[in-house]
């Protein structure tokens, strides 16, 4: 079974702060999505990188594909309220197109 | 244009009671993933349709799950008879499944938020 474990699950930070979350397994990929979800609705996919290395900035957030692509970070700069939310990796095995997704990190930025 | 249209959006429910949740996926889209979210066990996917055929059940938890897909712009998933611990949001999902990497972008609906008491 393959798993993406995701860290920290919780994190709690201040307006104007950085942070990374990390997205880990032990299989490789063929590509990889972060999602984020607001409460009451469905993920909306952030991004997707494909090529192991690649590194993907949308405004304020920074996304990396390891080289081997079994892990991937997301790192925000300057956080802001607005940023708050559950950040979701995910994975795609290749041969289909199904998702398995990370456990998640909750993410409160507090103004 | 519209999105992964899903209904009820709330259901509360007697244990035992049948449960059908709809899906309305993305015109156009041909590929169809029914999902379960809960604290203790995250994003889980329950089952996955290419062009109306179910091609990966694994994730269904028991036989009192089932799901179908008729045609290519509606599908249900049933429960029966349910029980509390299935109580969780059921989100349904589409794509348009292309050729090599990267090409999986999932569109969710906003959930069906299930409680059966």
């Amino acid at each position: 079974t393959q798993l993406l474990e995701q860290s920290p699950q919780f994190l709690s930070i201040q307006e104007g702060e950085n942070l990374t979350v990390y997205c880990n397994s032990s299989s490789v990929f063929s590509s990889l999505q972060w999602y984020r979800q607001e409460p009451g609705e469905g993920p909306v996919l952030l991004v997707t990188v494909v090529t192991g290395g690649e590194v993907k900035k949308l405004k304020r957030l920074t996304f990396q594909f390891g080289d081997a692509r079994k892990d991937s970070s997301l790192h925000i700069t300057a956080a802001q309220p607005g940023d708050t939310g559950l950040y979701l990796c995910a994975g795609g095995p290749g041969a289909t197109n199904k998702l398995i997704f990370g456990t998640g990190t909750l993410l409160a930025v507090q103004p | 244009d519209a999105g992964v249209i899903q209904s009820p959006r709330h259901e509360v429910t007697e244990m035992g009671q049948e449960v059908t949740l709809r899906c309305k996926p993305i015109s156009g889209h041909n590929s169809l993933f029914w999902y379960r979210q809960t604290m203790m066990r995250g994003l889980e996917l329950l089952i996955y349709f290419n062009n109306n055929v179910p091609i990966d059940d694994s994730g269904m938890p028991e036989d009192r799950f089932s799901a179908k897909m008729p045609n290519a712009s509606f599908s249900t998933l049933k429960i029966q008879p349910s029980e509390p611990r299935d109580s969780a949001v059921y989100f349904c999902a589409s794509s348009q499944k292309g050729s090599g990497r990267g090409r999986n972008t999932i569109y969710f609906g906003e959930g069906s938020w299930l409680t059966v008491v």
